[in-house]
């Protein structure tokens, strides 16, 4: 079974800094894809950013970066600028054809 | 409507009521998914839609659980004799494609908080 694992359940960063959220994941597929998703308080869960293990490139979307590491199993998303709307809850996501398996969040806090 | 739309958003429910919640995905949209999502937790996978064919159902907890899609749009799940336990956010989401393959995008709904007390 696939299981993500988020080890920080809380960060926080400075408005315009740089924070990394980090994201391991465990699989013996070969073929999947990763996301993450934001979720702001009493918000919908949206999607951030996304990456296919077949890509090596890493994923860009604007402030959002992902650093993919296949053989360490590893995802961390990278938020520059950082902007008092970034703060919500942050899930990272494996998806297979078994299915969409999140991790426990990190919640992201930004201070003015 | 622009997105997944869910109803009702709020529901509280005595313990031993049945509840249905329902979930009106993005119109065109093959997949369906339901989740569940604990207080302070990621989403728990409960159940997947194609069209109208349930093809996956394994994360549902009990078979007190049930879930419907009969004409491959609105979906219905729902919880009978609901328990303490099942007090949570019920999330939907529609996707374009298939689960298998692709990268297409899960849209989700906005849940229906459920509480039973």
């Amino acid at each position: 079974a696939q299981t993500v694992t988020q080890s920080q359940p809380e960060m926080s960063v400075q408005e315009a800094e740089t924070v990394t959220l980090s994201c391991t994941y465990d699989t013996s597929e070969s073929d999947y894809y990763l996301f993450w998703y934001k979720q702001p308080p009493s918000r919908q869960m949206i999607l951030v950013i996304r990456q296919e293990a077949y890509k090596q490139q890493n994923a860009t979307e604007n402030r959002f970066s992902v650093n993919f590491q296949k053989a360490a199993k590893s995802f961390s998303l990278k938020i520059s600028d950082s902007q008092l709307g970034d703060a919500a809850m942050y899930f990272c996501a494996y998806r297979s054809s078994q299915g969409m398996r999140f991790g426990a969040g990190t919640r992201l806090t930004v201070k003015p | 409507g622009a997105g997944v739309s869910q109803s009702p958003r709020y529901k509280v429910a005595k313990r031993g009521q049945d509840v249905a919640l329902r979930c009106d995905p993005i119109s065109g949209h093959v997949s369906l998914f339901w989740y569940q999502q604990a207080l302070g937790q990621g989403p728990e996978f409960l159940t997947y839609f194609q069209n109208e064919a349930q093809l996956d159902k394994s994360g549902l907890p009990s078979d007190r659980f049930f879930a419907e899609r009969p004409e491959g749009s609105v979906s219905t799940l729902k919880i009978q004799r609901t328990q303490q336990e099942d007090s949570a956010v019920y999330l939907c989401a529609s996707s374009l494609g298939y689960t298998s393959g692709g990268t297409y995008e899960q849209y989700f709904g906005p849940g229906t908080r459920l509480t039973v007390t």
